[in-house]
């Protein structure tokens, strides 16, 4: 079946840094979608790419779809404590029945 | 626009029990997921629905495991007989059809005792 292989499993960061993470397949995904979870919520949408190459940005979040279709990364800029948290990847696989697909997450933990 | 609606919070079940999990999904949106996540864990598959439809139950354990999502009403997640590894959190989530976004609840917190 469709996998998405999220990385890296956690980060632990000083304020103020950058962070990276990235989501790939052996799959072509239509659409990637990355989500960010506090505990006992539910995920919260971020960034949605829809075309291969698209490079999108949320404030200081930047998200890019890749070139193959099969990878997308996700970047935090200057890093601040209200970003903890998991950071979930999710797409669309192509030819699929729409279901939507997730990593297993990155625990992203900054230190003030 | 009230967001997906969960309900639930919270549900402590005996084993043997049956569990109704139910999600409204936004308004308009016709398209719903279930998911479910064991702590510190990602979230995995269970079943998508369109309305009267089920249209991808792949994530589904074959048995005592049932979704519906009716013309009127919330989606259901049905859970007979429930054991102790049941215990996790469900999460369900909402699109429109044609849109891609999917939005989640707050989700529903399992306990089996």
């Amino acid at each position: 079946g469709q996998q998405l292989n999220q990385s890296p499993q956690s980060m632990f960061i000083q304020e103020g840094e950058d962070v990276s993470m990235n989501c790939t397949s052996s799959s072509i995904f239509n659409t990637w979608l990355w989500y960010k979870q506090d505990p006992g919520e539910g995920p919260v949408l971020l960034i949605a790419l829809y075309k291969a190459g698209e490079l999108t940005s949320n404030g200081r979040l930047t998200a890019q779809f890749g070139i193959t279709r099969k990878d997308s990364f996700l970047n935090i800029s200057a890093s601040i404590p209200s970003d903890v948290g998991i950071y979930f990847c999710a797409g669309h696989p192509s030819g699929g029945s729409e279901k939507l697909v997730f990593g297993k997450g990155t625990k992203l933990t900054v230190n003030p | 626009n009230a967001g997906v609606m969960q309900n639930p919070r919270h549900l402590v079940r005996r084993r043997g029990q049956e569990a109704r999990l139910r999600c409204s999904p936004m308004k308009g949106h016709s398209h719903v997921y279930w998911y479910r996540q064991l702590p510190e864990e990602g979230l995995k598959f269970m079943v998508y629905l369109q309305k009267e439809n089920i249209i991808d139950e792949s994530g589904m354990p074959k048995e005592r495991f049932s979704a519906e999502f009716p013309k009127e009403g919330p989606s259901i997640l049905r859970i007979q007989q429930v054991v102790r590894g049941d215990s996790a959190a469900y999460f369900c989530a909402s699109r429109r059809r044609g849109d891609t976004e999917a939005f989640f609840g707050q989700g529903t917190r399992l306990t089996v005792v």
